[in-house]
């Protein structure tokens, strides 16, 4: 069975600070997904990572895929309020003929950034 | 527009009572799931569908079924043997290639 964790599950932290939510899968996945959640609201894609060592920035986000250490990283830097949400990560098994199964969340990542 | 159409946004249940809620897309997307989200967790895989009138089951399937006509739509029924309904549904699409899945609105089920 395919299991995802997260840590931290919350984090509070002051804007202008630093900090990385970690997400670490059990079998080896073919793609890690990264998805923000505003309250009450649906998921928003951020980042797509396919394979080992990929990286990938937008804005003052920054993710990466270790796919041997089963590893992916979301790494905040000089955190905004903005940035408050729920964050989650997501692993995929794709087929050879293209398909792809359901993601495997876990269990999200509350993160409040405080002024 | 492209995009997916979750409907109604609010539904609520009656014990015993079938409902579906409605998934519609015109993304031209072939494959479409539908997941289910508890207040502070991540979301639940509850039936998936890479071709018309072809589907698999989730982890959480029991007490959902669902249909797959046409491309564009992706209905899911919470039967009356689902004891726990309550919760967000989410539907989302994805086509092929290295795309992510792309979600609705959603759909909150509350017990009447």
């Amino acid at each position: 069975e395919l299991k995802v964790e997260q840590n931290p599950l919350f984090l509070s932290m002051q804007e202008g600070k630093n900090y990385t939510i970690y997400c670490n899968y059990s079998t080896t996945s073919d793609r890690l997904y990264w998805y923000r959640q505003d309250p009450g609201k649906s998921l928003e894609s951020l980042f797509v990572l396919l394979s080992n060592g990929a990286v990938k920035q937008e804005g003052r986000l920054m993710a990466s895929l270790d796919t041997k250490a089963r590893l992916s990283t979301l790494h905040i830097t000089a955190a905004v309020h903005d940035l408050s949400a729920t964050y989650f990560c997501a692993v995929q098994f794709m087929y050879s003929g293209g398909g792809a199964d359901g993601l495997t969340f876990g269990k999200g990542t509350h993160l409040i950034i405080q002024p | 527009d492209g995009g997916i159409t979750q409907s109604p946004k609010y539904l609520f249940r009656k014990e015993g009572q079938n409902v579906t809620l409605s998934c519609e897309q015109n993304l031209n997307h072939d494959a479409m799931y539908w997941y289910r989200q508890d207040p502070g967790q991540g979301l639940r895989l509850i039936y998936y569908s890479q071709i018309v009138n072809d589907f698999q089951k989730g982890d959480i399937a029991e007490g959902y079924s669902v249909s797959r006509e046409k491309k564009e739509s992706f209905p899911l029924t919470v039967t009356s043997a689902q004891k726990n309904p309550t919760a967000f549904y989410l539907c989302a699409t994805s086509g092929f290639g290295n795309q992510p899945q792309h979600f609705g609105d959603g759909t909150r089920l509350s017990i009447l």
